[in-house]
């Protein structure tokens, strides 16, 4: 059973544009989410991370906003960049507090210029 | 600069054949985790240690061991790998139980495991 799960394999956006990236989970005891992206031949590095107390976190051109209700939590990149072409992982830590991190499958994000 | 260095970067290795992979880190985090990634699938956590403390998730075969010899080196270990076990391995870290809520990880590039 997969508690995180990012059910789009793919995006594709036009440079300048909003590129937003989905995540469900199953699990209420979540408590912390985060982004991490990834390069090719590269280890993901972590992006951005919403406490499960707040619905929206805001760096720079990223935002991640969290749908309690829904178990939903979305990643937006505006305006998104070539640079920004990766594959995205969202993460979530659970309330136990045990250090262990689990991953969604993670969503392929190509923007062209 | 301060990082997380996993060796080699391709590993190939035979059928029921021990092999270890390696993993250093300059970062002085208490922390460090294995992770094991399949082909399109999410990174799946193996173990981790706290320190010297070694934490194995439950659903770890048997089949993979691990090792921290000091606060910067930690090694994976296959005993008999199978056809199955072909898969990116992640190492990880973190700074320590201070940090865990938050649980900010640091990766290495991996090492990819090929299984004849």
């Amino acid at each position: 059973d997969q508690q995180v799960k990012q059910n789009s394999p793919s995006l594709s956006v036009q440079e300048g544009r909003i590129s937003i990236l989905n995540c469900d989970y199953t699990n209420s005891m979540f408590d912390y989410f985060l982004w991490y992206k990834k390069y090719p031949a590269e280890g993901p590095t972590f992006l951005i991370s919403i406490s499960s107390i707040k619905d929206k976190n805001e760096d720079g051109r990223f935002t991640v906003f969290l749908n309690k209700s829904a178990k939903h939590l979305s990643l937006h990149i505006v305006p998104s960049q070539p640079g920004d072409s990766a594959v995205y992982f969202c993460a979530a830590t659970p309330r136990s507090n045990t250090g262990k991190l689990i991953f969604g499958q993670g969503t392929t994000l190509q923007v062209k210029p | 600069d301060a990082m997380v260095i996993q060796n080699p970067r391709y590993q190939v290795t035979q059928f029921g054949k021990p092999v270890t992979l390696s993993c250093s880190q300059t970062l002085n985090h208490n922390v460090m985790y294995w992770y094991q990634q399949k082909s399109s699938q999410a990174p799946k956590l193996l173990f981790h240690y706290y320190d010297k403390d070694f934490n194995n998730e439950a659903d770890t075969p048997d089949n993979f061991q691990s090792r921290r010899p000091n606060t910067s080196f930690c090694f994976l270990d296959i005993r008999s790998p199978g056809l199955g076990d072909a898969a990116m391995y992640l190492c990880a870290t973190s700074k320590g139980r201070d940090y865990l809520a938050k649980n900010i990880q640091y990766f290495g590039a991996g090492t990819r495991l090929s299984v004849l």
